[in-house]
């Protein structure tokens, strides 16, 4: 099992939809939680950070944790073409002072 | 304020040959990461250093690869010698702390032949 899984992609929606991106973590000990969006052939950057438990916002995105499910989403309402992107979970452990990244999941967003 | 700034941007090279990564962090960032980037394996992280001090380099894939951050204000990632399978992006990283978001630089595409 990877430490760190996303919902495999590619996922496809329409402008103007609700994109559900999600993660989940198998360490209990993690304590830091990111969102980076990755265009192609670019680097990763930092959309949305959480800690806590419920959900956290911030313009068109809405971060949420549930530390007992061991589940992290990503919200991104009113979809746009430019969100079109790869989104990248991170996961920070700071017990094990680690930290993993999922995958991935390919989001296109068609106008 | 200057991101993590990463040379050179592109390097292709032989296979046998060294190749030097060089990456300087965020100012005043204490935490710095190199991962590297494959469709295959995705994001892997390699190695990370705090204040200069390599603290888990699990990631590096075998002794052909290493690491150095003589100071704050500078890091390197050594492959010697090369191998086709090394061809990836890799990417550095720094943060404030470890629980911090990470900002990464531009990457360097590597290409062995």
């Amino acid at each position: 099992q990877k430490e760190v899984e996303q919902n495999s992609g590619p996922l496809s929606v329409p402008e103007g939809a609700i994109a559900s991106l999600n993660c989940t973590y198998s360490d209990r000990g993690s304590q830091s939680f990111f969102w980076y969006r990755q265009y192609s052939g670019k680097s990763p950057e930092l959309i949305m950070s959480i800690y806590s438990n419920g959900d956290k916002e911030d313009g068109r995105f809405t971060a949420q944790l549930n530390k007992a499910s061991q589940y992290v989403s990503l919200l991104i309402r009113d979809s746009q073409p430019s969100d079109s992107a790869t989104y990248l979970c991170a996961v920070w452990d700071t017990n094990a002072g680690k930290s993993t990244f999922g995958d991935g999941t390919t989001l296109t967003v068609k106008p | 304020d200057a991101g993590v700034i990463q040379s050179p941007r592109h390097e292709v090279t032989e296979m046998g040959q060294e190749v030097t990564l060089r990456c300087k962090p965020i100012s005043g960032h204490d935490y710095l990461f190199w991962y590297r980037q494959t469709m295959m394996r995705g994001l892997e992280l390699l190695i990370y250093f705090n204040n200069n001090v390599p603290i888990d380099d699990s990631g590096m894939p075998e002794d052909r690869f290493s690491a150095k951050m003589p100071n704050a204000s500078f890091s390197t990632l050594k492959i010697q010698p090369s191998e086709p399978r090394d061809s990836a992006v890799y990417f550095c990283a720094s943060s404030y702390t470890g629980n911090q978001p990470q900002h990464f630089g531009d990457g360097t595409r590597l290409s062995i032949l």
